[in-house]
């Protein structure tokens, strides 16, 4: 079993939706959860942090975490067609700064 | 604040032959960098972790003697592919820590070997 699973897609929606991106882990030591987004040829840009339990917004975004179930996902409301890119969802046991375990990556597109 | 550059952006070597990838942090000192690998359509793979001054660590199944990391100061770290060959061909993208909750990235290297 992965460390963490993440659906890579291909996901497609329309402008003004509300997506949804999620990723499974397996090990309850990850304690540090975040998500990345990378435009094609770039490196990654960070998103969203967090480390416990609960949901997390910032402008459009919200990272949600459920630690009994190992489950984490981005929600995206009102989706403009700028944030098409992949969104890889990132864990770590001992914080951002150290080692991170990357999922597939989801490739979003948001049709205008 | 907190740039990472990487340079080359992309490179094209013939096989046999060694390229080294620079990464720099510009606006902080870096204690810690990270080495990443990223197929097509694969998400990144930890290559190493270097710490200044120190030697690096590999992932397991990361063979160091081809992938040389030297990490000589607070602000510059460099990835040598030794003897490239066409498997080798990927993306290649460093991270940096200061010793805070985030890694900023590079943009990325893509080296192809022909």
């Amino acid at each position: 079993q992965k460390e963490v699973e993440q659906d890579p897609g291909p996901l497609s929606v329309p402008e003004g939706a509300i997506v949804s991106l999620n990723c499974t882990y397996s090990n309850s030591a990850f304690q540090y959860f975040m998500w990345y987004r990378q435009y094609s040829r770039k490196g990654p840009e960070l998103l969203m942090y967090t480390y416990s339990s609960g949901n997390k917004e910032d402008g459009r975004f919200t990272a949600q975490v459920d630690k009994s179930s190992k489950y984490i996902s981005l929600f995206i409301r009102d989706s403009q067609p700028s944030d098409s890119a992949t969104y890889l969802c990132a864990i770590s046991t001992q914080g951002g700064s150290e080692k991170l375990v990357f999922g597939k990556g989801t490739k979003l597109t948001v049709n205008p | 604040g907190a740039v990472v550059s990487q340079h080359p952006s992309w490179v094209i070597c013939k096989s046999g032959t060694s390229v080294k990838i620079e990464c720099r942090s510009l606006d902080f000192q870096a204690t810690t960098m990270f080495w990443y690998r990223q197929f097509p359509k694969q998400s990144l793979m930890l290559m190493a972790t270097s710490n200044e001054g120190s030697k690096a660590t590999y992932e397991q199944g990361v063979e160091k003697d081809k992938f040389l990391i030297n990490h000589a100061s607070l602000t510059l770290s460099t990835l040598t592919v030794t003897s490239a060959h066409p498997e080798d061909s990927s993306f290649y993208i460093c991270s940096a820590s200061m010793n805070s909750y985030e890694q900023y990235f590079g943009p990325g290297t893509r080296l192809t070997v022909t």
